[in-house]
């Protein structure tokens, strides 16, 4: 089956520090990615849809500007947390849709990131 | 009120049992309904889609969706230890669902 990647898969930062999380398909190529946090014993939440080579389209309450989404390539895509603070102490989860189509089925997800603020 | 409800567990069954795992749901307009797996600390790997009401079979796991009723369900036949896991279920109204609407998931344990 199709593999999508995350680095790192845990980190753990101080206060006011920038992490960046990085999303790549291996197998497979992906003009749309999709990021989502996960809070213990909660739904995944879509934070916001990156498209390759265009501006990142982000869910209603996130904040762009603290959240910086890159799609570089047909197999990239990275989430900087800027100013981490401890309440975004979460796990992040990416997916990947294949382009060669469209539904459910050719979407996938990384084995998440895992973020300590402290 | 969230629009994807899902029963909470956590669930512990012995092995061989059959689990009944279900969600409900506001949105009518949702058409596509999907169940994913997630293990521990890893991302949500997709068991089963189906679009608009009905049944589906794959091996030992069925899915249904009662659009009449708003209400979903997955259930598993002759459960595993291997199987014990956190099951989400998953909506959309488009078949494009990175979109999806997810609910908070039900933590399986299938004891041997």
């Amino acid at each position: 089956g199709a593999v999508v990647s995350q680095h790192p898969s845990w980190v753990i930062c101080k206060s006011g520090t920038s992490v960046k999380i990085e999303c790549r398909s291996l197998d497979f190529q992906a003009t749309t990615m999709f990021w989502y946090r996960q809070f213990p014993k909660q739904s995944l939440m879509l934070m916001a849809t990156s498209n390759e080579g265009s501006k990142a389209t982000y869910e209603q309450g996130v904040e762009k500007d603290k959240f910086l989404i890159n799609h570089a390539s047909l197999t990239l895509s990275t989430l900087t947390v800027t100013s981490a603070h401890p309440e975004d102490s979460s796990f992040y989860i990416c997916s990947a849709r294949d382009m060669r189509g469209s539904g459910v089925e050719t979407q996938y997800f990384g084995p998440g990131t895992r973020l300590l603020v402290l | 009120q969230k629009e994807v409800e899902q029963d909470p567990g956590p669930l512990s069954v012995p092995e061989g049992a059959i689990v009944s795992l279900n969600c409900t749901y506001s949105n009518s307009a949702f058409q596509y309904f999907m169940w994913y797996r997630q293990y521990s600390r890893k991302g949500p790997e997709l068991l089963m889609y189906t679009y608009s009401s009905g049944n589906k079979e794959d091996g030992r796991f069925t899915a249904q969706v009662d659009k009449s009723s708003k209400y979903i369900s997955l259930f598993i036949r002759d459960s595993q230890p291997s199987d014990s896991a956190t099951y989400l279920c998953a909506m959309s109204a488009r078949t494009n669902a990175g979109k999806s609407t997810f609910g908070d998931g039900t933590t399986l344990t299938v004891k041997p």
